[in-house]
């Protein structure tokens, strides 16, 4: 079982809908969480990271923790076309190095 | 503002051939780290540097070694290359960690 868990997808949303992106993690010692995008090809670019319980707001994305469930999710309101790519959940402990899920794929239809 | 550069972009190397990355890091920071995502994967940890120290060490093939330098540039050399290694290799600054734009590393 892989330490971080996500659906792969493909999820797809309309064009201006909540796209909404789901992360579980097996080791109760993670303390930080973060939310990458990334496109074909490309590197994985920091969307949102959050630390504590509840939830952390950074414009049309909210990233929610619940250590309780060790769960940690994306949303992403008003979807634009410009957000179909693949989204990495990763987590750390005291120790830094970052473990990834397998990433969910976005596709927002026009 | 000043991004973790990585050169080169991309890299062909043949079988059982030596390859070298670098990662520079945001400028004043003291921590890199290295992952290989190969395709349709998501990124591994390799390893990370911590002035200049080896910090951590994840699943990095006994072939590839890597050093932090003075500047706080790294390079990963990979040696006696594999069809296998054939991935995108990244470097990552200090946390929250921001990923330079990768080498493509196509071994054949």
């Amino acid at each position: 079982q892989k330490e971080v868990e996500q659906n792969s997808g493909p999820l797809s949303v309309p064009e201006g809908a909540i796209a909404s992106l789901n992360c579980t993690y097996s080791d109760r010692g993670s303390q930080s969480f973060f939310w990458y995008r990334q496109y074909s090809g490309k590197s994985p670019e920091l969307i949102m990271f959050i630390y504590s319980n509840g939830d952390k707001e950074d414009g049309r994305f909210t990233a929610q923790l619940n250590k309780a469930s060790q769960y940690v999710s994306l949303l992403i309101r008003d979807s634009q076309p410009s957000d179909s790519a693949t989204y990495l959940c990763a987590v750390n402990r005291d120790d830094y190095k970052l473990s990834f899920g397998a990433g969910t794929t976005v596709t927002v239809r026009a | 503002a000043a991004g973790v550069i990585q050169s080169p972009r991309h890299l062909i190397k043949e079988k059982r051939e030596t390859a070298t990355l670098k990662c520079y890091p945001i400028p004043r920071h003291d921590t890199v780290y290295w992952y290989q995502q190969g395709p349709g994967q998501d990124p591994q940890f390799l390893i990370s540097f911590y002035e200049k120290m080896q910090s951590d060490k994840g699943s990095i093939p006994d072939r590839f070694s890597a050093q932090q330098f003075s500047d706080y540039h790294s390079e990963l050399n990979m040696s006696s290359l594999e069809l296998g290694d054939s991935a995108l290799y990244f470097c990552a600054s200090s946390l929250p960690q921001t990923f330079g734009q990768g080498t493509r590393l196509t071994v054949v």
